[in-house]
């Protein structure tokens, strides 16, 4: 199946700084999601992104599916931002990456 | 409009023993796909339902089963209970099998 590889594994960030995490995948997918896990465990979408730009807010991301890859940006960064992020990948099935667990100081 | 319901929110099991979550997905869509998530990972696919049969299954045992209805819930069964099985259980809908996952809060499943 599909590997999908995250990094950083862990990122600690001061408030107000900006961040960007990369997503690698294996293969050609059909589609592409970020989302971040809030602490109760709800996956909260971010993203629906199989190839081109997007931005919502403070976030961003970009998709490059010729060369196997996504990024997501995130500027100004909170402590409200803090979480796991997670890239998923859709081939015959949605296949997740390990995150990024993000940790944002006041 | 209703996102992705899943029942119930917490459980405990002893091991050995059966447990079946439910899931009722977003307005609109008609597609289930079952997921595993063990503390400190990500989300492990366990198996897809559409048009009422499995259509993926990931790399899980036979004790994991499924079923959707004709109203496109769907539950997931798990036999013979195993210590190992202990998890936060998720569940998402998407409208056909190559569009957005919108995904329930989930079931953590406890088994002692």
């Amino acid at each position: 199946g599909i590997q999908v590889e995250q990094s950083p594994p862990d990122l600690i960030l001061q408030e107000g700084a900006n961040s960007t995490l990369r997503c690698n995948f294996s293969d050609s997918v059909n589609n592409l999601q970020w989302f971040h896990q809030n602490p109760w465990g709800q996956l909260i979408n971010l993203f629906y992104i199989p190839s081109g730009t997007k931005q919502n807010g403070r976030l961003s991301a970009t998709t490059v599916a010729t060369e196997r890859y996504s990024l997501l940006y995130i500027s100004s960064s909170q402590t409200t931002d803090s979480g796991v992020y997670f890239c998923a990948v859709l081939g015959n099935d949605m296949r997740f990456g390990a995150g990024t667990r993000l940790t944002v100081k006041p | 409009d209703a996102g992705v319901t899943q029942s119930p929110t917490h459980l405990i099991k002893t091991r050995g023993q059966q447990v079946t979550l439910r899931c009722s997905p977003k307005s609109g869509h008609d597609t289930v796909s079952w997921y595993q998530q063990a503390l400190g990972q990500g989300p492990q696919f366990i198996f897809q339902y559409y048009e009422e049969e499995e259509r993926q299954r990931g790399n899980f045992p036979d004790r994991f089963s499924g079923h959707q209805f004709p109203n496109y819930s769907s539950e997931l069964n798990v036999n013979a209970l195993l210590l190992g099985d202990s998890a936060l259980y998720l569940c998402a809908s998407s409208s056909g099998v190559h569009y957005g996952y919108t995904f329930g809060s989930g079931t953590r499943l406890t088994v002692v």
